[in-house]
């Protein structure tokens, strides 16, 4: 595609619902990281893909997250058991080969009430 | 552990003037610095993109200038406009083999009024 996307775009929980933010890739781009950017703060590193081997996960901040990328393009982020200091937004970006520059989705806003 | 510091956190200035936002870092052993603008609501759209071999880049209003040595980014946007407002984020790659991870400074917030 023109660019990377995200969906939803803006989604509300309940305390202890379970959520999926889905992240669709650059075409062609093997590596895809997901993100977590609280308000007024930098993105802060979640998890990485190359294709679909999740390489690193060390930034996930609990194991009630989970992220997923069954064939190497598209990934879901899922969180369970929602809680409000999940509340955040959620960018995914994936880079080109050779000068790992970034490319960024619009980012999925989460709202934990 | 590399850290990534952005001075001003914010700035507000008239149209007209020329600016310059300040990315530093602790590690120096990097392989590219990347600035990024952000709109409210909005996800990171790249502006410039600096190789670790490289000083600076340009593109139209804007240069980037890198001192590694120092640990030291520079944005300048030349003639400010009020549709130059967002955020303004600096990120770092490292350099060391098997890192990829990239360090974001937490931004700096700039208005331009008319």
């Amino acid at each position: 595609g023109a660019g990377v996307s995200q969906s939803p775009r803006y989604k509300v929980a309940k305390r202890g619902q379970d959520v999926a933010l889905r992240c669709d890739p650059i075409s062609g781009h093997v590596s895809l990281f997901w993100y977590q950017q609280a308000l007024g703060q930098g993105p802060e590193f979640l998890t990485y893909f190359q294709n679909e081997a999740q390489l690193d996960k060390s930034g996930l901040p609990s194991d009630r997250f989970f992220a997923e990328r069954p064939e190497g393009s598209v990934s879901t982020l899922k969180i369970q058991r929602t809680q409000q200091e999940d509340s955040a937004v959620y960018l995914c970006a994936s880079w080109g080969e050779g000068t790992y520059e970034q490319y960024f989705g619009p980012g999925t806003r989460l709202t934990v009430t | 552990k590399q850290e990534v510091t952005q001075i001003p956190a914010a700035l507000s200035v008239p149209e007209g003037e020329n600016l310059v936002l300040n990315c530093s870092f602790t590690d120096s052993a990097i392989y590219n610095l990347q600035w990024f603008r952000q709109d409210p609501g909005k996800g990171l759209t790249s502006l410039l993109l600096i190789q670790s071999s490289q000083r600076e880049q340009t593109s139209g209003r804007l240069n980037a200038s890198l001192d590694k040595s120092s640990g030291r980014s520079t944005l300048y946007i030349a003639a400010s406009q009020p549709g130059d407002s967002a955020t303004y984020l600096c990120a770092v790659r490292p350099l060391s083999g098997g890192s990829y991870i990239p360090t974001f400074g937490r931004g700096t917030s700039l208005i331009v009024h008319p």
